[in-house]
């Protein structure tokens, strides 16, 4: 099984909410990332958390905030978005951190911030 | 500059042999992959190649390394109107955990 899984899977919240996106995966993978992907392009990194800790954070600004309850389990935390915040984001995960080990991806969550 | 190149569009008839190219930018990179993206969905982990390799052949899949030209091409045999998607190579520098993806390839395959 090599099923990562994101819900919800389309989200519009104005610029004053408060939302979450939630991913989870079952392989014992120790490594999880948050991507976003804009329309036509590829995705850009923005969180790496291994072994439930955050080990990288790509230089993203702190309206986004991610979390990792449990070694299954990966948050990311939206407060006061901009219209430009809206994109396809991907989670993904891996055995480790380290290269050579693939990473595999959620079907993402389509955000639209009005 | 850095990016990781790849021809925007490719068109192909069904039953026809796809290439999708893509031309790297680090000659330490250790592991290059080939993900696969249909409309609205994530990506979907086709291949792979360490770089000690010159091919790697999977079914209907073939990946060709040409180290000394940063070179990486897919190959897709008897393509099919299910492979129409996105495809983004993306490279694993040596040491670092971090993928550098290439720009993507939209590939479309005619009846």
């Amino acid at each position: 099984d090599t099923e990562v899984t994101q819900t919800p899977k389309h989200l519009v919240m104005g610029m004053t909410n408060k939302k979450s996106l939630k991913c989870e995966q079952h392989m014992g993978h120790r490594a999880m990332y948050w991507y976003k992907q804009k329309a036509k392009k590829p995705p850009e990194l923005m969180f790496v958390y291994s072994y439930e800790k955050l080990s990288i954070n790509e230089s993203v600004p702190s309206r986004f905030s991610p979390e990792c309850p449990n070694s299954s389990l990966l948050n990311l935390h939206l407060h006061a978005l901009q219209p430009e915040d809206s994109a396809l984001y991907l989670c993904a995960s891996s055995q480790d951190h380290q290269e050579g080990y693939e990473q595999y991806f959620g079907p993402g969550t389509r955000l639209t911030v009005t | 500059g850095e990016d990781v190149e790849q021809s925007l569009f490719l068109s192909v008839r069904e039953g026809d042999s796809s290439v999708i190219n893509c031309t790297y930018t680090d000659s330490s990179s250790t592991y290059l992959y080939w993900y696969k993206q249909e409309p609205g969905a994530g990506l979907q982990l086709l291949t792979y190649i360490f770089s000690n390799m010159d091919m790697k052949q999977d079914q209907r899949l073939t990946v060709l390394l040409n180290k000394k030209d940063k070179h990486l091409s897919l190959r897709i045999a008897d393509t099919q109107t299910g492979d129409s998607a996105i495809y983004f190579c993306a490279e694993a520098h040596s040491g670092t955990y971090k993928y550098i993806f290439g720009t993507g390839t939209r590939l479309k395959v005619l009846a």
